[in-house]
């Protein structure tokens, strides 16, 4: 089964750039999904298709995809985007959706 | 308005079944896949079914093949999870999530109910 790796955690001091990343084999292939979770509220989604933003999400949040990393960016981050990040793509070889592990944003 | 409230969750024993209900509104179910997505406590999110807008097509998470069956009734705006057969591992916040219309992503999500499994 395929396979998404994110670092548990990474840390920022506000006003710098948060990068997540989120490895697969031959990731750039697919579309990769972003999505944000605060503590005790349901994920929301933060970009889709690598880079597409939804509406509501600022432009400080940016998405990249090639080879075996996609990458989630957050410029100017605020002590607001503290919360659990999770890649997202659909497997075509199962069919199934999958899941990195996600990696805790921590505002310092 | 995009709704989705999952109902159901609560405490059962090993091996005791559960059936979780998400009703939807401000969408037509049956244009767009859905799923069950869950979070054991303190973990990340797991997929665990899903089944297309024609409900032809229903794939399940190898942890929970043969024990848990997707279903809907379009008449009552309603998606459902029975699960069988429950495990101490089953123990999550259970969210039903609508995929978007064009790509393979979770658009809208319920706030999820708590599935306990303990004696």
């Amino acid at each position: 089964s395929y396979v998404l790796t994110q670092p548990p955690s990474v840390s920022v001091a506000p006003g710098k750039t948060a990068s997540i990343t989120c490895g697969g084999d031959n990731i750039g292939s697919k579309s990769v999904h972003w999505y944000q979770q605060r503590p005790g509220q349901a994920p929301v989604v933060v970009m889709y298709y690598d880079s597409d933003r939804p509406s509501g999400i600022p432009d400080r949040f940016s998405g990249s995809n090639s080879g075996n990393t996609a990458t989630l960016t957050i410029s100017r981050v605020e002590a607001g985007d503290e919360a659990g990040y999770y890649c997202q793509v659909s497997d075509s070889s199962s069919d199934h959706v999958v899941f990195g592990g996600g990696t805790k944003l921590t505002v310092l | 308005e995009v709704q989705l409230v999952e109902s159901g969750g609560g405490l059962v024993k090993p091996g005791g079944s559960l059936r979780l209900s998400c009703e939807v509104s401000g969408f037509t179910l049956t244009s767009y896949t859905m799923n069950w997505v869950r979070q054991a406590p303190g973990k990340g999110l797991e997929w665990v079914s899903s089944i297309s807008r024609s409900a032809t097509y229903i794939y399940y998470a190898d942890s929970v093949k043969g024990r848990f069956t997707i279903s809907r009734d379009s008449a009552k705006n309603s998606l459902y999870l029975q699960m069988n057969s429950l495990r101490a591992e089953d123990t999550a916040v259970y969210y039903c999530a609508k995929f978007s219309g064009s790509y393979d992503y979770f658009d809208y999500w319920g706030l999820g109910t708590l599935v306990t499994v303990s004696s």
